[in-house]
């Protein structure tokens, strides 16, 4: 069975903060995704990853940036965390097919 | 703009009734057509892909692809109370890995 997982499902962040989400899969797939999601607009692409060092933006990278130093972690970084960057946040890893981490609900105050 | 179409629902549905869920897709050149349930504050998982015309059985679970009309359906059989979640339909369009997701169709199996 193919396993992504995240290193928190809840985080709390003050306005200015840097914040860290990693990401780790186990099926050492090429590409790594990183969405947000949010009620009434679905999935959102942030940034993916085809292979170690390589990435793409997606349709919403600003206030974000990701880093991929080996093969199976994948971690998004907000730079400077704000309200609006409050959301579900979901981690994907696909050979064929696209599996999802556990999500990570980050609030920021 | 590739753009994926579901109908938001909730489509209400008797328990042990035929759920019949639908998918629009605007990239004609797609080749790989995926199924996710997600159940509320949870990740999505994966239950069906299809990548040929035609239908593909899993289960109480059916997809069903037709490229010349640009749809994929899935038909949930003897709908469950557990079977209630949000469906959402993936496409991977040609030559990118990116997958295009649509919104989500909310299902509600009712007891």
């Amino acid at each position: 069975d193919v396993k992504v997982t995240q290193s928190s499902r809840y985080l709390v962040k003050r306005t200015g903060e840097k914040v860290f989400l990693e990401c780790v899969q186990d099926m050492d797939h090429e590409n790594m995704f990183w969405y947000r999601q949010d009620p009434g607009l679905g999935l959102r692409l942030i940034y993916f990853s085809y292979d170690v060092k390589m990435k793409e933006k997606g349709d919403i990278p600003e206030g974000y940036s990701v880093s991929r130093e080996k093969k199976e972690r994948f971690s998004l970084i907000l730079e400077s965390a704000s309200t609006n960057q409050t959301s579900m946040y979901l981690c994907a890893s696909r050979s064929g097919e696209q599996y999802f981490g556990p999500g990570t609900r980050l609030t920021v105050t | 703009q590739k753009e994926v179409e579901q109908n938001s629902g909730p489509l209400s549905v008797p328990e042990g009734a035929i759920a019949s869920l639908n998918c629009t897709y605007s990239d004609r050149g797609s080749q790989s057509f995926f199924w996710y349930r997600q159940y509320s504050g949870k990740s999505p998982e994966l239950i069906m892909s299809i990548y040929s015309n035609g239908d593909k059985e899993d289960g109480r679970f059916t997809a069903q692809l037709n490229k010349a009309s640009q749809y994929v359906s899935l038909l949930i059989r003897d709908s469950q109370p557990s079977d209630s979640a949000t469906y959402l339909c993936a496409v991977s369009p040609s030559g990118t890995y990116k997958y295009i997701f649509g919104t989500g169709t909310r299902l509600k199996v009712l007891a």
